[in-house]
């Protein structure tokens, strides 16, 4: 079965620079969820997207933004690189509809993860 | 503010031993998942559970959703070595599409 395919594995940039990452959600998945995870701690919510429009906002940096594009890949970009944004950065995806009675089932697949090291 | 606390943090055991892992909270979930996951890997899903006093199987693991939909448990029997490594709960945050995640149980089996 097709996963969450995420690019680069591995970014290894200076500080101050700019990073893209990119998400590949399964196939028919609308909703697309980033996270942060640093050395030992779980994952942090970043943002998400539902149908190309962002849908709720977590722990993100002004200076990180991200959209979802029309064949629902999406991408976090990252600009004025600190050490601190150094961290494993997933990507998920669900098949989700808002505003239903029920939100049961709202399970996120992730992908492989982005090791993003910032030096 | 919704919060998910896991307990224990850390469970180091011996091959064969029994565990479980408590995921509690003062909110209500809709639903939550449970995931394993491995060092330098994404999150793999094991289980959702949606409806209050559920209980899954997934071979040596079981999975209870509390009545009131604010508490799971994952129960390991006869665990192996394989089953090392950091298990999550998550669950969406009602009236929002934020998910979140519980503090994580990083479980180490001894062979």
């Amino acid at each position: 079965a097709a996963g969450v395919i995420q690019s680069p594995r591995h970014l290894i940039k200076e500080k101050r620079e700019t990073a893209t990452l990119k998400c590949y959600p399964i196939p028919r998945h609308d909703t697309v969820y980033w996270y942060q995870q640093g050395p030992g701690q779980d994952p942090q919510f970043l943002i998400s997207f539902y149908e190309k429009m962002q849908s709720d906002k977590g722990s993100i940096p002004d200076r990180f933004s991200a959209q979802q594009f029309s064949d629902y890949h999406s991408e976090l970009n990252m600009s004025s690189l600190e050490l601190g944004d150094s961290a494993l950065y997933f990507c998920a995806s669900s098949s989700f509809v808002p505003g239903l009675a029920s939100w049961g089932n709202n399970e996120q697949f992730f992908g492989p993860g982005t090791r993003l090291t910032v030096l | 503010t919704q919060l998910l606390e896991q307990s224990p943090q850390f469970l180091s055991i011996q091959e064969g031993e029994n565990l479980t892992v408590y995921c509690n909270s003062s909110s209500v979930f809709s639903s939550l998942q449970w995931y394993r996951q491995e060092p330098g890997e994404g999150p793999v899903l094991l289980v959702t559970v949606v409806t209050g006093g559920e209980v899954k199987k997934l071979k040596r693991l079981t999975f209870q959703f509390g009545d009131a939909r604010k508490d799971s448990s994952l129960h390991i029997t006869a665990a192996q070595p394989g089953d090392t490594g950091l298990y999550l709960c998550a669950g969406p945050t009602s009236g929002t599409y934020k998910y979140i995640f519980g503090t994580g149980t990083r479980l180490k089996v001894l062979a």
